[in-house]
């Protein structure tokens, strides 16, 4: 069965800062990956998503994630973090063929500062 | 033209009462899926659909029972509420049965039982 970590529950940066959320994933076979982002009384939406192909991934909202299988990772990042960005961030694995749920990370919180 | 909506947003209700949650997409989608958002943001996955056919059933206690009338809507009724049962539920759906398929998600519903 696949899972997936977020070491970091909370993380608070300053407005034009960089960010950086980490994902750790676990899964037999190439893993379906996916970043999504709930802001305060909504629902999910998706940032970006990995399948194959090149490691480097551009999203939504000026965000990309970057596939390491060597280090199992599926990290989050933005150059360049805006006030509207502070949400709770949704790392998740799925696997490919059938009847396959998708396993959701604990979250991680983002606040911004000003 | 919401994509996936839920009614009703809150819910506040007594122990050992029966309520429902209704949900609705207009995407096309063939799976559609209930989550259960705890107190701590974890999003555990209840039970998923397709084509009206019930494909996932995690570990839920039997007072929860999912309903799909047609493939554009699936419905979660509980019986007999208890504390543990608030939570925020969300629905979701997807083209797709696997893990590779992007997850659609509606706006919440927040249940609190007293």
């Amino acid at each position: 069965a696949q899972s997936v970590t977020q070491p970091d529950i909370h993380i608070t940066v300053s407005e034009g800062a960089s960010l950086e959320l980490r994902c750790n994933y676990s899964y037999g076979a190439t893993p379906y990956l996916f970043w999504y982002v709930q802001s305060p009384g909504q629902g999910l939406q998706l940032l970006l998503k990995y399948f194959s192909g090149d490691t480097l991934v551009q999203g939504i909202k000026g965000f990309e994630a970057e596939f390491k299988r060597s280090q199992s990772s599926f990290n989050l990042r933005k150059p360049s973090v805006h006030w509207s960005d502070a949400a709770e961030y949704f790392c998740a694995v799925g696997a490919a063929g059938g009847y396959q749920k998708v396993t959701f990370g604990i979250g991680t919180k983002l606040q911004v500062i000003p | 033209d919401t994509a996936v909506s839920q009614t009703p947003k809150y819910l506040v209700t007594q122990m050992g009462n029966d309520k429902s949650i209704k949900c609705e997409q207009n995407l096309g989608h063939d799976t559609m899926y209930w989550y259960k958002q705890d107190s701590k943001k974890f999003l555990k996955i209840m039970f998923s659909y397709n084509n009206k056919e019930l494909i996932i059933n995690e570990t839920v206690p039997n007072r929860f029972s999912p309903k799909s009338p047609d493939k554009a809507h699936l419905n979660l009724h509980i019986n007999s509420l208890e504390l543990g049962d608030s939570a925020v539920y969300f629905c979701a759906s997807s083209q797709g049965t696997s893990g590779e398929h992007e997850q659609f998600f509606g706006p919440g519903t927040r249940l609190t039982v007293l």
